[in-house]
């Protein structure tokens, strides 16, 4: 398996302008996670989807940020308009909640470099 | 709530000498725990996970972990370091299958030669 992907790998914008990240889970899981990592502020949950339905996006910074998860190996990270505080690290991770798995232990992907400036 | 400290935001060991990582958490029932390793410019990688099979918990590279109930303790322990072993390293809990995890605030290790 690939692992969980995501792209593009870098992004720099300029602030106001829309940004998605992408990211295509392993295939079989059915949890859909997106964190972002600051110095600042750590490693920070901001959505999580489970079978494509988002369950939690009490972590989501505002309205400018938005996620979708339109089919089961595909899911979307969007933020209209940008600012330069948002720049970060933004992860994806994925997981199977199966009562025959114990754990639940989450795969991430490599992580999406964003810098507005 | 649940939460996940971590003693020290950074430690310093030299190469060879013994590893301590320190994580305590708060929940109400026994959780699942977990240590992440991150190395530079990657994502998150399981190092290990506790799921109350067994209260010693044996990782990848070396690495193992404690469970211990009575300190809410799961401390990460790796007995000669290595110089791949400098990364940041993340413990984390989940209190049942359905609830999302807790990451604490990480610990940067450095290994001097």
């Amino acid at each position: 398996d690939a692992g969980v992907i995501q792209s593009p790998r870098h992004e720099v914008t300029e602030m106001g302008q829309e940004v998605t990240l992408r990211c295509k889970p392993i295939s079989g899981h059915d949890y859909l996670f997106w964190y972002r990592q600051t110095m600042m502020r750590g490693l920070e949950l901001l959505i999580y989807f489970n079978n494509n339905v988002p369950i939690d996006d009490s972590g989501m910074p505002e309205d400018r940020f938005s996620a979708k998860m339109p089919n089961a190996s595909f899911s979307t990270l969007k933020i209209q308009p940008s600012e330069p505080r948002d720049s970060a690290v933004y992860f994806c991770a994925s997981s199977l909640n199966s009562a025959r798995i114990t754990g639940h232990e989450q795969y991430f992907g490599p992580g999406t470099r964003l810098t507005v400036t | 709530a649940q939460s996940v400290t971590q003693l020290g935001s950074h430690v310093s060991v030299s190469e060879g000498a013994l590893v301590l990582l320190r994580c305590n958490y708060s929940s109400s029932v026994p959780p699942y725990l977990f240590w992440y390793v991150q190395y530079p410019n990657q994502g998150l990688q399981l190092l290990l996970k506790y799921t109350s099979a067994a209260t010693l918990v044996k990782g990848i590279n070396g690495f193992e972990a404690e469970f211990k109930k009575s300190e809410t303790s799961f401390h990460l322990t790796k007995p000669s370091a290595h110089m791949s072993d400098a990364a940041e390293y993340f413990c984390a809990v989940k209190k049942t299958s359905y609830d999302k995890v807790i990451f604490g605030p990480g610990t940067s290790l450095s290994v001097i030669p």
